[in-house]
């Protein structure tokens, strides 16, 4: 089974808009963490935002926010007032446990991309 | 800023060659991880390395073998490359995840490989 699944393999907004990248994760491990990277076309990959299964509130960073709804197991990105350089792949991943190597578990991805 | 280099940006190689691809951290960190991305697959993991030695098979580790003798050095061997081995090789490395599990992997720009 998918541990990590995006189920948006494309998405377009409007510049200056919002928008929300779906995210949701599977686990029976109590302690794991969720991460979003971004990969612009030039190929390296951007960490941007994390959220630990512990944490109370949702993590924020900068434009960047994380939807955490443990009970449903989804771990959405919102970016807001989207700009032209958001244009890119988006993948989630999740590491289970503290104490397993540190290895994470990516999603298929999301392209987003964004419209003057 | 943590920097991981590998060696090549772009590979080409014929069927049945041994190809070796290189990864250096200069962060000092414990960790080193192998993935190829491949579209509509997101990245998946081949092996990763929690000490000097010490190697762990991921996902995906047929057709794979790896060498870790220096704690900054993490390398990938194809013993026998295959074309269905062409994609997107991505190397990372972190610290050990601790307490509350933040320790984001940093990634490499990524070596595109071609079998042919």
């Amino acid at each position: 089974a998918q541990k990590i699944t995006q189920t948006q393999p494309g998405m377009f907004v409007q510049e200056k808009e919002a928008v929300t990248l779906d995210c949701t994760y599977d686990t029976s491990d109590p302690s794991y963490g969720l991460f979003w990277y971004k990969q612009p076309s030039s190929g390296e990959m951007i960490f941007l935002i994390y959220q630990g299964s512990y944490d109370q509130q949702n993590a924020t960073e900068g434009r960047y926010s994380l939807n955490f709804q443990k009970a449903r197991k989804s771990a959405n990105l919102v970016i807001s007032a989207s700009q032209l350089g958001d244009s890119a792949m988006y993948f989630c991943a999740m590491r289970e446990g503290w104490n397993q190597g540190g290895k994470l578990i990516f999603g298929q991805g999301t392209e987003l991309s964004v419209k003057p | 800023d943590v920097k991981v280099t590998q060696s090549s940006r772009y590979l080409v190689k014929r069927t049945g060659e041994k190809v070796f691809l290189e990864c250096v951290q200069d962060m000092d960190h414990e960790n080193m991880f192998w993935y190829r991305q491949d579209p509509g697959l997101g990245l998946r993991l081949i092996y990763f390395s929690y000490d000097v030695k010490m190697k762990e098979k991921g996902d995906i580790p047929e057709g794979y073998s790896v060498s870790r003798e220096k704690k900054e050095r993490f390398s990938l061997i194809l013993e026998s490359a295959s074309t269905n081995q062409t994609s997107m090789y991505l190397c990372a490395s972190s610290s050990p995840p601790g307490t509350g599990g933040i320790s984001p992997l940093h990634f490499g720009n990524g070596t595109r490989l071609t079998v042919t």
